[in-house]
């Protein structure tokens, strides 16, 4: 039973350049989050998303990033012309409910993206 | 505003003592859940206990416990028995019933003595 599944796990990427994070939630699961741990600090949200809807952004910056859930395959988050602090560990979590139901997420291993 | 603290960045504890990591946070919403997260040095993000606020009884599980003081607005984790894979971040965290996301401390670094 695959848990959240996230690649790469590391990733380089020169200032300027896209980077591109995949997430596949866990089976079931059709509530995908993301997170941003930055050097030394706690995760700090980012988006929720369902299939094919932008559920809550209001952690995204509001350039340079955009996240995406399709109806087939898995959730992308995608940074455009990279700075050096981009550099950070990206999580990616997934749920089958949220709210009421207080339902626990579940993380994957998060993606390592260094800026250089 | 929604926010959680925990004052300790850093505790260490003798291997098979018992330790308490704080946690305190602040919310206007009368129904929320309070987790711990350990972060070991592989990085993941491993759960390690859940509490619902609207339950009085503290949460259990194993080795690792709660004291939840909804009035104080405080969640301490006590590990009993401290091993050395417990040498890890710890990070507490809440989401409310109406909310999306889950907030987080900016966690506590423990280290198990042999």
């Amino acid at each position: 039973n695959a848990g959240v599944m996230q690649n790469p796990r590391h990733l380089v990427r020169r200032r300027g350049q896209e980077a591109r994070l995949r997430c596949s939630p866990m089976k079931g699961h059709s509530h995908v989050y993301w997170y941003r741990q930055l050097p030394e600090e706690g995760l700090k949200f980012m988006v929720y998303l369902q299939k094919e809807n932008i559920i809550d952004e209001s952690g995204m910056p509001k350039e340079r990033f955009s996240a995406e859930f399709p109806k087939e395959g898995p959730s992308i988050l995608r940074i455009q012309q990279v700075v050096r602090g981009d550099s950070a560990a990206y999580f990616c979590a997934s749920s089958p409910l949220v709210g009421l139901s207080g339902n626990t997420i579940y993380f994957g291993e998060g993606s390592w993206l260094t800026v250089v | 505003a929604q926010t959680v603290t925990q004052s300790q960045p850093e505790m260490s504890v003798q291997e098979a003592e018992t330790v308490t990591l704080s946690c305190t946070y602040d919310t206007s919403e009368n129904n929320y859940y309070l987790f711990w997260y350990k972060q070991p040095p592989s990085r993941q993000m491993i759960l390690v206990i859940r509490q619902e606020a609207y339950k009085q009884q503290n949460a259990t599980e194993n080795r690792f416990s709660v004291n939840f003081q909804k009035a104080a607005k405080s969640f301490s984790l006590k590990i009993s028995d401290s091993q050395l894979g417990d040498t890890a971040m710890y990070f507490c965290a809440f989401i409310t019933n109406t909310g999306n996301q889950f907030y987080f401390g900016t966690g506590t670094s423990l280290t198990v003595i042999p």
